[in-house]
């Protein structure tokens, strides 16, 4: 079972902010950067944000990343009808000894 | 370009093992700070890693999968191969390989294989 925390779902209209957040612990998020990916339905996830606050190239500056303390968010600013799609956080974990996934947040645009 | 991508079987029977294949192209294993990890993803559910494999030969697995997998590498074939043991229903998934990078620690999957489904039936 995932060790990390996410919302099952979040919304919003084309344009609007929307925020997720991915709640974990002292061994996982507190100890190390947090990545956050996308996966399209039906593909393969993509990294969309790395070491906490990184892009790579060419993903679109409306997404943004933090972390504090033991939770971190992921924003999605300017909303549009692509960013549809499930959105998983993930770090590793210093007690586990391994990488650990958020529970998946399904970002609906209305 | 960095590609992978998974290769084996579609179906499985129960207690059979399961042996993938990732075949990656666009950087070495044996690069320094190069690994490979295999997550696999239900249907319909979230993520879940289940091993890595890194540029040293260090490996590292899921603790609730431990005895049942083994991670190993063919640096000269560009491959990464993942056994697990007594394959359940309960295993039908998804099976992803993804280039693992780890500068200090941590580390991240990108890129990722496009993914091969297992279903594990009689």
């Amino acid at each position: 079972q995932s060790v990390l925390t996410q919302p099952p779902s979040a919304s919003g209209t084309p344009g609007q902010r929307v925020t997720i957040s991915c709640s974990g612990s002292i061994s996982n998020i507190g100890s190390e950067t947090v990545n956050w990916y996308q996966q399209l339905p039906g593909t393969a996830p993509k990294l969309l944000i790395y070491s906490n606050n990184q892009r790579p190239s060419g993903v679109p500056d409306r997404f943004s990343g933090s972390k504090s303390g033991t939770s971190a968010s992921l924003a999605i600013s300017g909303l549009q009808s692509e960013d549809e799609a499930d959105y998983y956080c993930a770090t590793w974990d210093d007690r586990l000894n391994g990488f650990v996934f958020g529970t998946g947040t399904k970002v609906t645009v209305l | 370009q960095v590609t992978l991508r998974e290769s084996g079987p579609a179906l499985v029977k129960p207690t059979q093992t399961l042996t993938l294949t990732c075949t990656f192209s666009g950087f070495s294993l044996s690069t320094s700070g190069m690994c490979v990890s295999w997550i696999r993803q239900p249907p319909g559910k979230a993520l879940e890693w289940l091993a890595r494999i890194d540029w040293d030969d260090d490996k590292y697995y899921s603790t609730s999968l431990k005895t049942r997998l083994t991670i190993s590498k063919d640096t000269s074939k560009n491959q990464v191969v993942l056994t697990m043991t007594n394959m359940d229903p309960v295993d039908t998934a998804t099976y992803y390989c993804a280039r693992t990078k780890v500068p200090a620690g941590g580390g991240w999957f990108d890129p990722w294989g496009q993914g091969i489904l297992v279903t594990v039936s009689s």
